[in-house]
């Protein structure tokens, strides 16, 4: 049985280009979390997902960031114009989505680096 | 308001000495569950343990135990006979039962242990 997988494992831009980030989520699991990871911090939440639906963004920067989970597919965290502070991991976890005894479980991160 | 603190930035000690790593949580809710990850140097996150609120049983997994006390909101981890390959960042994190329903993790900024040979 599969984890969670991300890719790219390693992501390089250039100051303005656009990061394509992907998750795919554990077999059954049907709702996604995505976290960054600053160098040297913890996990911060930044949005979290059902299959085509947004349910939380709370922790999304309001401009360039946004997220989808489509009926068929990866989740897709995206960053437009990229700049030298979003160099960091990040990371994506999927549930079952069944509720509070839910564990989540952490895809292995994609580290993004700005240049 | 949730917090997780893990006041330990790095701790180093000597293979086969016992270690605790200390995490102090904060939140308002009477339902939540704690967590463990490990972090090792090629960066995944392993899981390590769960636990509700409601069960203050303390748990041991072979070299592992964990210690949940509610009275001072903590639950700390120790690591037994520690190994070279116990070398990793640790981080503790919080999840209640919101509202929202969302059940993100609130994390900690981890403690970076560093076991000797």
């Amino acid at each position: 049985n599969a984890g969670v997988m991300q890719n790219p494992r390693h992501l390089v831009r250039r100051r303005g280009q656009e990061a394509r980030l992907r998750c795919s989520p554990m077999k059954g699991h049907s709702h996604v979390y995505w976290y960054r990871q600053l160098p040297e911090e913890g996990l911060k939440f930044m949005v979290y997902l059902q299959k085509e639906n947004i349910i939380d963004e709370s922790g999304m920067p309001k401009e360039r960031f946004s997220a989808e989970f489509p009926k068929e597919g990866p989740s897709i965290l995206r960053i437009q114009q990229v700049v030298r502070g979003d160099s960091a991991a990040y990371f994506c976890a999927s549930t079952t989505g069944s509720g509070t005894t839910d564990t989540q479980y952490f895809g292995p991160g994609t580290r993004l680096t700005v240049l | 308001a949730q917090k997780v603190t893990q006041a330990q930035t790095e701790i180093s000690v000597v293979e086969k000495e016992d270690v605790t790593l200390d995490c102090v949580y904060e939140t308002r809710d009477t339902t939540y569950y704690l967590f463990w990850y490990k972090q090792p140097p090629s960066g995944e996150l392993v899981f390590l343990i769960r636990r509700n609120s409601f069960d203050e049983q303390n748990e041991i997994s072979g070299r592992y135990s964990w210690n949940f006390q509610k009275s001072t909101s903590s639950f700390n981890f120790t690591i037994t006979a520690s190994q070279v390959v116990d070398s990793a960042v640790y981080f503790c994190a919080l999840s209640s039962f919101p509202a929202s329903g969302t059940y993100k993790y609130i994390f900690g900024t981890g403690t970076r242990l560093k076991v000797l040979a």
